[in-house]
Formats: structure tokens, sequence, C-alpha cells
């Protein structure tokens, strides 16, 4: 069974910036796994941010970047803002039976 | 605006059946693929189904397959998702999300760009 794995928490100062990673069970992430990220805040559904590794949906505000680190997906938020404290999910895309399997989820706190 | 609006959730026995809809507006429902999503209380989130433009290509989650079968209409701009054998670990919130590509699983780019907020379905006696 495939698991993807997150931190399962980060803490990071207002302004500040912090970067989530995205690791598969499987090996090296690549361009291929076609790596999205999702917000969520409590008691709210998931919002996406990140599609295809680096692009960004119309509402995806400038300070969430995607890319490839280090063999994993990863996330940055540059210049984080109150609102930006939720739980993070990636996903990642392996085709065949069980296509889509979503990370284990980041919770950043910001303090 | 796009607009997912989850329904059908309830509490019901283990062993049991529910049907989920999802009810789409304000875009083109059959030109993008159509997936549920589901979260146990306190838990991430975890891909149950997905489903083509056309029904011409389906998936499930080894979780769920055999037990549960998605279906749309594209006559209703509606999405379905019939839940058989229900069990405790079903128990979670189910959302449906709308696909960016006509293709559930087409080795192409894709993202669950909308989401519903979800309907609750409890498995308990």
């Amino acid at each position: 069974q495939t698991v993807v794995t997150q931190e399962p928490s980060l803490t990071v100062s207002p302004g500040g910036t912090v970067t989530l990673t995205c690791a598969s069970s499987t090996g090296a992430v690549t361009s291929g796994y076609y790596p999205n990220w999702f917000q969520q805040k409590p008691g709210q559904a998931p919002r996406a941010l990140i599609y295809s590794t680096s692009n960004k949906h119309s509402w995806t505000p400038a300070r969430f970047s995607g890319s490839l680190l280090g063999g994993k997906a990863a996330l940055t938020l540059s210049g984080v803002q109150p609102e930006d404290e939720a739980e993070y999910y990636c996903l990642l895309y392996y085709g065949g039976a069980q296509p889509f399997v979503f990370g284990t989820g980041t919770k950043v706190t910001v303090l | 605006e796009v607009q997912l609006v989850e329904s059908g959730g309830g509490l019901v026995q283990p062993g049991r059946s529910l049907r989920l809809s999802c009810a789409a507006s304000g875009f083109t429902f059959d030109d993008y693929a159509m997936h549920w999503v589901r979260q146990a209380p306190g838990k991430g989130l975890e891909w149950v189904s997905g489903i083509s433009w056309n029904s011409g290509s389906i998936g499930y989650a080894d979780s769920v397959k055999g037990r549960f079968t998605i279906s749309r209409d594209n006559a209703k701009n509606s999405l379905y998702l019939q839940m058989n054998s229900l069990r405790a670990e079903d128990t979670a919130l189910y959302y449906c999300a709308k696909d960016i590509h006509p293709d559930y699983c087409s080795g192409g780019s894709h993202t669950f760009q909308h989401w519903g907020q979800g309907t609750l379905v409890t498995v308990s006696s």
C-alpha cells in the first residue's frame, strides 16, 4: 500500500517562510506524479492551491508556491499571514487501480 | 460560480445502504470528471472514487471496491455514490469534487479544483 508522508506539524512566525514536503513510499516524487496541494481550515472543505507541481489556481495567493525538492514535492509559504494557519494536504497521482493518494497532512501554526 | 452540493448522508446501521448525491451548477458538468473524497472524523483525506465525463471510465479505492458504485446523470448535472454493505470504518464526511480533466484517470494533470461542503455518513448500530 502506497503511503504519502508529510510533516505532522510546523510552526512559523507571521511574515516568515515555511516549506512543507510530500514524500512517496515508492521513491522520489517527480513531475509525473502531478503533485497537488490543498488547504483545509477547521470546519471547512479543502481548497485547491497548487496542481501539477507548481501551477496555481486563479484564487491562489502569490505567497504560495509549489516545487520539487530533494525527491519530494514541496509547498513554500512566503510572507506567512495569520490566515494561513490550516492543515495542508498533498495529493500524488499514481495511475493504475489506485490513482490518487493524499498525504498524511501538515498542520501549520502561525505563532 | 461553481457550486457542488452534496446530500443523502445520515445515520445508518452496519450492513445497510445509503445513496449520496451531488448537485452541480456553474459549469458544464459533462465536460469534467468527478470524484468522491471522504474524511473520517479527525482524520485525513481519502480518495474514494472517480468517474469520467461520459461514465466510460470509473475507479474505486480498494477500501470500497465491490461495495460502492459511482454514477452520474449529465442531464441532471448530478453525481451519485451508492454505498452498500456499510461498515463502521465508512463513517466520514463525504465530499464531491470537480476535476479539471474530462477523464478521471488519464495519465495527465488532475486536480480536485472545486469541492462541495460535504455530507456526513455515520455507520453505527
